[in-house]
């Protein structure tokens, strides 16, 4: 089983900062990445694919790079509605999503 | 618009078993393949099980292999979670999801539900 692991846990940062959390694979998953931003109450929504595809409708400051074991989520500027859990998941074989990072203020 | 409209869970004791539906509308139902996701409230997201879009293949978490199965009814436009054998740890909120890509099984989920609450108690 390939086991996705998240870093940071959780993650303090203020308006406008730069923020960067890391996923890593257990073994290679070539680009088959995806990040999630769940908010409280509420389903996950996909925002990246693919490893640094940008999922339709979401903004320009979420951006994803990686490949192999070592990916990566950015959001260039954060925002009030930013604030939310972050996972990654790995579709190379079958399913695994990391333990989530949550980004507060 | 996409929609998926998940139903069926409930509080269940220890041993019991529980179908979950998931209602989808919006899209070529048949062209997808669909998912189950659950979560422990306050925790992760849990892959549960996967099914192709004409149902002739299915996938399960080894968590729940040989006590959940996984279908599909694609002239009613529904997805099905039958599950047995339930125990204390199977308590969370299920999902239902669609994968990305038509006629693809190995991709990402981009669309959801709002999910269902199975409470496994005695």
């Amino acid at each position: 089983d390939i086991q996705m692991t998240q870093s940071p846990s959780t993650l303090s940062a203020s308006l406008g900062d730069r923020v960067t959390i890391t996923c890593r694979a257990s073994q290679s998953i070539d680009n088959s990445l995806a990040w999630y931003q769940q908010k409280p109450g509420k389903a996950p929504d996909l925002l990246i694919y693919k490893a640094s595809s940008l999922e339709s409708g979401v903004p320009s400051r979420f951006s994803g790079s990686g490949s192999g074991t070592e990916f990566t989520l950015t959001i260039s500027s954060l925002q009030p509605d930013d604030y939310a859990t972050y996972y990654c998941q790995q579709y190379h074989s079958y399913w695994t999503f990391g333990q989530g990072t949550k980004v507060e203020i | 618009e996409v929609q998926l409209l998940e139903s069926g869970g409930a509080l269940v004791q220890p041993g019991g078993s529980l179908r979950l539906s998931c209602a989808a509308s919006g899209f070529p139902f048949s062209s997808y393949a669909l998912t189950w996701v659950r979560q422990v409230p306050g925790k992760g997201l849990e892959w549960v099980s996967s099914i192709t879009g004409g149902g002739r293949s299915t996938y399960y978490a080894d968590s729940v292999k040989g006590r959940f199965t996984i279908s599909r009814d694609n002239s009613r436009n529904t997805l099905y979670l039958e599950m047995n054998s339930l125990r204390v740890e199977d308590t969370a909120l299920f999902y239902c999801a669609r994968v990305r890509v038509p006629a693809a099984l190995a991709d990402s989920f981009d669309s959801w539900g709002q999910g269902t609450l199975v409470t496994v108690s005695s």
